[in-house]
């Protein structure tokens, strides 16, 4: 069973460019997270939401627990945003999607 | 500050051997997990704590124990070693449990042959 399914599965951008990657998912939940895995595998929290939009630089996430969708925005994009995206929507435990490869040409 | 410690980065294990993970923060948080993380599959969750003395089972716990003696650490063993093992392991902790943003370690590179 796909819970949580992210798209698209791999991007590959241009610098300066605006970039959207959405998180759909299929259970009720209380919150969602956005990480961030650096291609030397660490990964970095980005976002905790529950309601609404919160933003960060260039990053900025968005989320209707209604309709069960979060999209992350980047503004501006550079090659550094190069990484995959994973959202993990809260239920009982996190559920982490596969995430979204970004990749940021210069 | 060192922030979540995962130790060691790499290890081979033959099929069978047991070992241990090692995971440390030092940022008093509460709550610690493992998650282990597969090609083509999301991070999964194999066991977690909210507090010294408390562990539960995630979604994948089998082959896995856990203990939570201190704030601390939050150690994974492997007890007999198999091939379905090897995966890139991960350990978090947050202050706030799972609805606070989560800090990771750098994972730990797990080969069983």
């Amino acid at each position: 069973k796909n819970e949580v399914e992210q798209s698209p599965q791999n991007l590959t951008a241009q610098e300066g460019e605006f970039i959207t990657i959405n998180c759909s998912y299929s259970v009720g939940i209380s919150a969602l997270h956005w990480l961030q895995q650096h291609p030397g595998g660490g990964i970095v929290s980005l976002f905790m939401l529950s309601s609404g939009k919160k933003k960060h630089g260039r990053l900025i996430a968005t989320i209707n627990i209604q309709e069960k969708h979060s999209s992350l925005h980047i503004t501006a994009s550079h090659p550094r945003d190069s990484a995959v995206y994973i959202c993990a929507p809260l239920e009982r435990n996190l559920i982490f999607g596969k995430g979204t490869k970004l990749s940021v040409k210069p | 500050n060192a922030g979540v410690t995962q130790t060691p980065k790499f290890q081979v294990l033959k099929t069978g051997q047991s070992m241990t993970l090692q995971c440390a923060q030092d940022m008093n948080h509460e709550y610690m997990s493992w998650y282990r993380q597969d090609p083509g599959m999301g991070l999964r969750l194999i066991h977690y704590s909210v507090g010294a003395g408390i562990t539960d089972q995630g979604e994948v716990p089998n082959g896995y124990n856990v203990s939570r003696s201190t704030t601390e650490d939050f150690p994974l063993r492997l007890l007999s070693a198999a091939p379905s093992q090897t995966s890139v392991y991960f350990c978090a902790s947050s202050y706030g449990g799972r609805n606070s943003p989560l800090h990771f370690g750098n994972g730990t590179r797990l080969t069983v042959t």
